[in-house]
């Protein structure tokens, strides 16, 4: 079993949809979770933290739900620059990074 | 301006040869990491170092070797023993026991020919 899964997609939706991406983790005693942003044939770059209260930054929102293992990610008021692969990433031990394989968006106008 | 900086940018290697890919980061980051990226597929840890003079093995490590002489430095060397090592190669680092807050260089595409 991976230890963190993501729906690969890809996610095709018009500018202005609401999009929702979940991931779920196989390890309960992970203690950080993140989404990041790869575009194509770059870097990967942190998105944003997630937590079990739940955060918001601007039109992206994160959730926790450790009970199930299950993280997710919504992205409000989607633009053209939104088109990317949005990567779920679990850390064990609060040092390496465990990748999920990303799910892919594409906005269309 | 802060950040990592990998070289080269893309590399072709024949076979049977070793290369060094190079990652340096002034950021202060006490923590450096290895990844491998294939099409389609999620990022895999090679190494990490957590201090100088001192590295562990990833997921894959196998055919792969690293040195962390220096805070700023950690190059990574494919051997011949890898068997497979067409791929994008990250270069990470962050602030020891932050996990997360990692960021990483832009990325070293090698392909063998």
């Amino acid at each position: 079993r991976k230890e963190v899964e993501q729906d690969p997609g890809p996610f095709n939706v018009p500018e202005g949809a609401t999009v929702a991406f979940n991931c779920t983790y196989s390890n309960s005693a992970s203690q950080s979770f993140f989404w990041y942003r790869q575009d194509c044939r770059k870097e990967p770059k942190l998105l944003m933290s997630v937590y079990s209260s739940g955060n918001e930054d601007g039109r992206f929102t994160a959730q926790l739900n450790r009970a199930s293992q299950y993280i997710s990610l919504l992205i409000r008021d989607s633009k053209l620059s939104d088109s990317a692969t949005y990567l779920c990433v679990v850390s064990l031990s609060g040092y390496a990074l465990n990748f999920g394989k990303g799910t892919s968006l594409l906005v269309t106008p | 301006d802060g950040g990592i900086t990998q070289s080269p940018k893309y590399l072709f290697r024949k076979e049977g040869q070793n290369v060094t890919l190079s990652c340096e980061q002034n950021l202060n980051h006490d923590a450096m990491y290895w990844y491998r990226q294939d099409p389609g597929q999620g990022l895999r840890l090679i190494y990490y170092s957590q201090i100088v003079n001192d590295f562990q093995k990833g997921d894959i490590a196998e055919g792969y070797s690293v040195s962390r002489e220096k805070k700023e430095s950690f190059p990574l060397t494919v051997t011949s023993a890898q068997k497979n090592p067409t791929a994008f190669y990250l270069c990470a680092s962050s602030i020891k026991g932050t996990g997360g807050r990692t960021f990483f260089g832009q990325g070293t595409r090698l392909t063998v020919v």
